[in-house]
């Protein structure tokens, strides 16, 4: 299985700055056959279910604010969040979805305002 | 619009049965493989399960093969969770989840059924 591991797992910024989050994958995601990398992004806010940010490691899902942007290839992925704002604290997971079953996901990295 | 809506939670207690529905509506149902993904109280996701567009291909996470089982019943536009032997460890939200086309990233969920194992 490949496991995914997210850094830090908690993580404060100040209002208007930048928040990077990483994410690395005990194996390769990227699929050499189409270039692409199979890993996305949730952000997931208490009492909500989780919600697609990013997909294919850069690929914001439509409707997703463009100060989230994902970033990486192969084993190393990071999502940042280019200018904090109140409405993105909240709790985000990374995931897989190249070497199946079973899908795997991040521990999740918390994230405050500062 | 896309919906998912899950139902059959509860309590039960261990060594017990459940069985979990989501019904979906909004998209062509029958088209799209489905998943199930869990989330313990105050931790992160588990993928749980994930049937194909017909229901032939099914797959399970190691901590459920054996007990739970996927289903799908394309004519009412829904998605089944049969859960078995319950343990105290399966006490989760249990969110169905459609995934994007083509990619297995989960672009809809549900609002989640909480089931809670308990003697």
């Amino acid at each position: 299985d490949i496991v995914m591991t997210q850094s830090p797992d908690s993580l404060a910024v100040s209002l208007g700055e930048r928040a990077t989050i990483n994410c690395k994958s005990s194996q390769s995601v990227l699929y050499s056959s189409n270039n692409k990398n199979y890993l996305a992004w949730y952000q997931q806010k208490p009492g909500q279910p989780p919600k697609l940010l990013i997909y294919w490691a850069s690929t914001r899902e439509s409707g997703v604010p463009d100060r989230f942007s994902g970033s990486g290839s192969g084993t190393d992925f990071t999502l940042t969040i280019s200018s904090l704002q109140a409405e993105d604290v909240a709790v985000y997971y990374c995931q897989q979805y190249h070497s199946t079953p079973p899908i795997t996901f991040g521990q999740g990295t918390r994230l405050e305002i500062k | 619009q896309v919906q998912l809506v899950e139902s059959g939670g509860g309590v039960v207690q261990p060594g017990g049965s459940l069985r979990l529905s989501c019904a979906a509506s909004g998209f062509t149902f029958s088209i799209y493989g489905m998943h199930w993904v869990r989330q313990a109280p105050g931790k992160g996701l588990e993928w749980v399960a994930f049937t194909r567009y017909d229901g032939i291909n099914k797959n399970y996470a190691d901590s459920v093969k054996g007990r739970f089982t996927i289903s799908r019943d394309n004519s009412k536009n829904t998605l089944y969770l049969q859960m078995n032997s319950l343990r105290a460890e399966d006490t989760a939200v249990y969110y169905c989840a459609k995934p994007v086309a083509a990619a297995n990233a989960f672009d809809y969920w549900g609002q989640g059924t909480l089931v809670t194992v308990s003697s």
